[in-house]
């Protein structure tokens, strides 16, 4: 157990919805890191959050954003879902945003889009 | 921009016996972390080993042990007497050092290992 959480393990929905997946990171952590796996596109870095701020970017469409709240939870929302959409989003999170440090995964949320 | 390859999308090997997974990676740059992650069906991902470029001492950790070949950019893990439970998918990963830069890992496509009893 990585000591980070994430919710819904397991997400099914429809094209054009939109969903909410929460990660809580490792107790201290102020960073914050999303990640999709696909079958097409492997693992790809998404956004990252450190401390409540957007720290860096990577491959996120604009229908989904992200946020990190006071507690340090994160959110990501996914918007006008695409059959496409369907992965498993990690989330993983870190002491600071420190180059040295190492990445911890939380389980991850399946989603299914239909 | 820096990748990762992993060109063996499958191996086997015989419980108790050694494998060798291969990983090479491509960058400009000289100072960087390079890890191996273990996927296994749970889908959980855990953390096996880390090497910083550095450091020529190759990391080991139990069974887990890597050969890092920085001037090759090759960056290959070795399991010492494979247990059923190292049964999973296996991705190398790049993560810069450098100042500033993005803190991102950036993950081969990954190598699916099964153990046979």
């Amino acid at each position: 157990d990585s000591g980070v959480t994430q919710t819904p393990k397991h997400l099914i929905t429809a094209t054009g919805q939109r969903v909410t997946l929460r990660c809580s990171p490792r107790s201290g952590d102020l960073s914050v890191y999303w990640y999709q796996q696909s079958l097409d596109q492997g693992l790809q870095f998404l956004i990252q959050y450190y401390n409540g701020e957007e720290r860096a970017k990577g491959n996120i469409l604009e229908r989904f954003s992200a946020q990190q709240f006071p507690d340090l939870h994160s959110e990501l929302n996914l918007s006008s879902l695409e059959l496409g959409d369907s992965a498993l989003y990690f989330c993983a999170s870190s002491t600071g945003d420190l180059v040295g440090e190492t990445q911890y995964f939380g389980p991850g949320t399946r989603l299914l889009v239909l | 921009a820096q990748t990762v390859t992993q060109s063996q999308p499958e191996m086997s090997v015989q419980e108790a016996e050694t494998v060798t997974l291969s990983c090479t990676y491509d960058t400009s740059e000289s100072d960087y972390y390079l890890f191996w992650y273990k996927q296994p069906p749970s889908r959980q991902m855990i953390l096996v080993i880390r090497q910083e470029a550095y450091k020529q001492q190759n990391a080991t950790e139990n069974r887990f042990s890597v050969n890092f070949q920085k001037a090759a950019k090759s960056f290959s893990l070795k399991i010492s007497d494979s247990q059923l439970g190292d049964a999973a998918m296996y991705f190398c990963a790049y993560r810069s050092a450098r100042t500033g830069a993005n803190s991102k890992l950036t993950f081969g496509k990954g190598i699916t290992l099964s153990v046979r009893p």
